[in-house]
């Protein structure tokens, strides 16, 4: 089955940017969607279609896909963006979620 | 704006039947725009896509739970339900309901969700 694989965690100081990784078997060849969840609450979508932002979402929140990898970039993290990303693709019209990415603003 | 809502039990015993009811607000499930989802979360992080069904009926369902799962819907209510059988511990998750906006014909993002609910798997 489809795995979309992303690192456990990853550290930022704030004020600079934040790569969270996403990575899939032949990935650029699929749109990938990026959700935010913050403690205690429902995921939020941020990134749709790879690299659209939907209305609300910041500017410093963007997205690429290339190859078998794809990349939720943060420019400028603040202390609020301090959460949980999730990466989601379609495979044989199965959504298939990432394990998630804790990200920690230091 | 639409919004949904999940209710049902948040205790079910092992082999029983999970049953849980999404109540959308804000828009009509018959408008044809969504799919309509059920997605959990088990503690510790990972989310898993359970399956979801469209106004009229049509459901596509989570290969690996497929078994155990049937999500129906009620348009006169303006809700869609899901039914999980035979329980085990490993379904001890948090529920989310959310929309799938159709996009070139096939469900695409999952926006909005549902607050969540948990339901544990315990006698």
């Amino acid at each position: 089955s489809y795995e979309l694989i992303q690192p456990p965690s990853v550290s930022v100081s704030p004020g600079q940017t934040a790569s969270i990784t996403c990575s899939g078997d032949r990935l650029g060849s699929k749109y990938v969607y990026w959700y935010q969840q913050m403690p205690g609450h429902s995921p939020v979508l941020i990134i749709y279609q790879g690299s659209k932002r939907p209305s609300g979402i910041p500017a410093r929140f963007s997205g690429s896909n290339s190859g078998n990898t794809a990349t939720l970039t943060i420019s400028g993290t603040q202390a609020m963006d301090e959460a949980d990303y999730f990466c989601q693709a379609w495979d044989s019209r199965t959504a298939i979620f990432g394990g998630g990415t804790e990200l920690t603003v230091l | 704006q639409v919004q949904l809502q999940e209710s049902g039990p948040g205790l079910v015993k092992p082999s029983q039947t999970l049953s849980l009811t999404c109540s959308v607000s804000g828009g009509s499930i018959s408008s044809g725009g969504s799919y309509w989802s059920w997605i959990r979360q088990h503690p510790g992080k990972g989310l898993e896509w359970i399956g979801f069904i469209y106004y009229n009926g049509n459901t596509f369902y989570n290969p690996s739970l497929k078994s155990r799962v049937a999500i129906s819907v009620d348009t006169s209510k303006n809700q869609f339900s899901l039914k999980v059988t035979s329980v085990t511990a490993a379904d001890t998750a948090v529920y989310y309901c959310a929309g799938a906006p159709l996009y070139g014909g096939h469900a695409d993002w999952f926006d909005p969700w549902g607050q969540g609910t948990l339901v544990t798997v315990s006698s």
